[in-house]
C-alpha cells in the first residue's frame, strides 16, 4: 500500500545531542510537511518542501533544519534539542490540490 | 488569512447516540475543508474532505460531513457512537485557490461512554 513511514516510532536523545528523523513516502506526492505536535495540541507546521523548493515557517526555531535528498526522503534534524523540543513530529505529504497523508510519528524525548 | 475554529475542547457520547463535532472556517476564497482523526500516539488519519458539490460529504467508518456556506461551517456527524470512535478529530481549511498550506483547528477530543 502507499503511503508515509516514520522512523523510528520513538526516539531518545540526549539534550544538546544532534538528532534526525526520516520520513519516506511511496504517494509520488510532491509536497512534504514536518509538523511538531505538543500535548495533543493542533500540529504545528515547522517547514514543508514543494518539490525541492524549501519553505521555513516564520517562527520556526534554527535549531529545526531539514533535507529532501529526493522525492521520496524528507529528514528532520534537530541540532542541538532542549527539553521543550520533546514531541510528537508528523511528516505529511500531498498533492498541491488534494488532501494530506500523515505517516505515524516520532515521539521524540529530550533526556 | 485562514482560520478555522473548534469551539469545544471536548465532546461527550452515550455510545449509540448520535454525536456532533463543531467547526468554522474563514477563507477568503472558496475552501477546501477536511477533518482528521487522532488516536493516542499515532498520526492524523484522513476522515473526509468537501471540495465542491453535495453539501453532505460521506466519510472513512460511517462520519459525514455538512457543508453550511452561509454559516461558514462543516460540522462532523455520526448517527452512532462507538466507544471506538473515542479520539482527537481536527478540522482543517485551505482555501481553494491555487496552493495553499492548510490550517488546522485546535482539535476537539471525543469521548464516547460505554
Amino acid at each position: 500500500d502507499a503511503m508515509v513511514i516514520q522512523n523510528p516510532r520513538y526516539q531518545v536523545t540526549q539534550f544538546g545531542k544532534p538528532v534526525t528523523l526520516s520520513c519516506s513516502q511511496t504517494l509520488n506526492h510532491n509536497v512534504m510537511y514536518w509538523y511538531q505536535q505538543k500535548s495533543s495540541q493542533a500540529p504545528k507546521l515547522l517547514f514543508h518542501y514543494y518539490d525541492k523548493d524549501f519553505n521555513n515557517e516564520a517562527d520556526t526555531p534554527d535549531n529545526f533544519q531539514s533535507r529532501r535528498p529526493n522525492t521520496s526522503f524528507c529528514f528532520l534534524d534537530i541540532r542541538s534539542p532542549g527539553l521543550g523540543d520533546a514531541a510528537m513530529y508528523l511528516c505529511a505529504t500531498s498533492r498541491a490540490d488534494s488532501s494530506y497523508t500523515f505517516g505515524s510519528g516520532t515521539r521524540l524525548t529530550v533526556v | 488569512a485562514q482560520s478555522v475554529a473548534q469551539p469545544e475542547d471536548q465532546v461527550n457520547v452515550a455510545e449509540g447516540n448520535p454525536l456532533t463535532v463543531k467547526c468554522t472556517y474563514s477563507v477568503s476564497g472558496n475552501p477546501y475543508l477536511f477533518w482528521y482523526v487522532q488516536y493516542p500516539n499515532r498520526g492524523l488519519q484522513f476522515l473526509l474532505k468537501y471540495i465542491t458539490g453535495d453539501n453532505l460529504v460521506k466519510g472513512s467508518y460511517g462520519f459525514e460531513a455538512e457543508f453550511n456556506k452561509s454559516q461558514t461551517s462543516f460540522h462532523l456527524k455520526k448517527p452512532s457512537a462507538l466507544v471506538s470512535d473515542s479520539a482527537l478529530y481536527f478540522c482543517a481549511v485551505r482555501d481553494m485557490g491555487g496552493y495553499q498550506k492548510v490550517t488546522f483547528g485546535t482539535g476537539t477530543k471525543l469521548q464516547v461512554i460505554p
